[in-house]
């Protein structure tokens, strides 16, 4: 079957407007993780969905990001008042389950966000 | 959740065997060793998966010592397309049951010709 989406591709924005990142997941995975990468780094890790939970949100940078899922299904991250440092790709997974990284991890194709 | 610990970076040349270890001092019973690729404007790509001693796949070897406090992925014969950035996990099944993975800095390969 297809493989993790995400959309945008590419994102341009103004600081300070607030971006959408959408990600969906491959179908029947009930585990959803969100990473950001910036430029020549290793991956950050954002947050994870266990079906439409989030039972652990510390990973989230500031409170101006914020991410939901509805449906066991498609995610959302978003980003309000967008700073240049949010400048990066963001990176959506999905896996069968929750199993702490013993459960293969599927890899979307990333956002790559840019702030002016 | 382990820390994980590898070399920044490893140069090779086409046609040789790459070893590439990690350590993970702080690895729990329940955690599990998991290699991952990453290509350049790509997400990670899973490699190979292990819980101790040795497994083979199609693509790559994991060894696991009698203590599990550290790992290596051995590529065998590699080539320029194997050069890309690798990065070692743990974490663990059943129990355990955290999503938050930490994947660190990485491992970036260059294979030379």
């Amino acid at each position: 079957g297809a493989g993790v989406s995400q959309s945008p591709s590419n994102k341009v924005t103004e600081k300070g407007k607030d971006v959408e990142l959408r990600c969906d997941p491959i179908s029947g995975h009930t585990a959803l993780y969100w990473y950001r990468q910036s430029l020549g780094q290793g991956l950050e890790f954002l947050i994870y969905f266990q079906g439409n939970s989030a039972p652990d949100k510390s990973g989230l940078p500031s409170d101006r990001f914020s991410a939901e899922r509805t449906g066991g299904s498609v995610s959302t991250l978003t980003i309000q008042r967008t700073q240049q440092e949010d400048s990066a790709v963001y990176l959506c997974a999905s896996s069968r389950s929750i199993t702490g990284g013993g459960d293969e991890q599927f890899f979307g194709p990333g956002t790559r966000l840019t702030v002016l | 959740l382990a820390k994980t610990t590898q070399p920044i970076s490893m140069d090779s040349y086409e046609g040789q065997e790459v070893n590439i270890t990690c350590s993970h001092n702080n690895i729990a019973t329940n955690d599990y060793i998991t290699w991952y690729q990453q290509f350049p404007s790509q997400g990670p790509r899973f490699i190979i998966q292990g819980y101790k001693t040795k497994v083979t796949n199609e693509v790559a070897s994991l060894f696991i010592p009698a203590d599990r406090k550290s790992s290596t992925l051995s590529l065998p014969r590699v080539s320029l397309s194997d050069t890309a950035v690798y990065y070692c996990l743990v974490g663990g099944h059943g129990s355990s049951n955290t999503g938050k993975l930490i994947f660190g800095q990485g491992t970036t390969l260059q294979v030379k010709p």
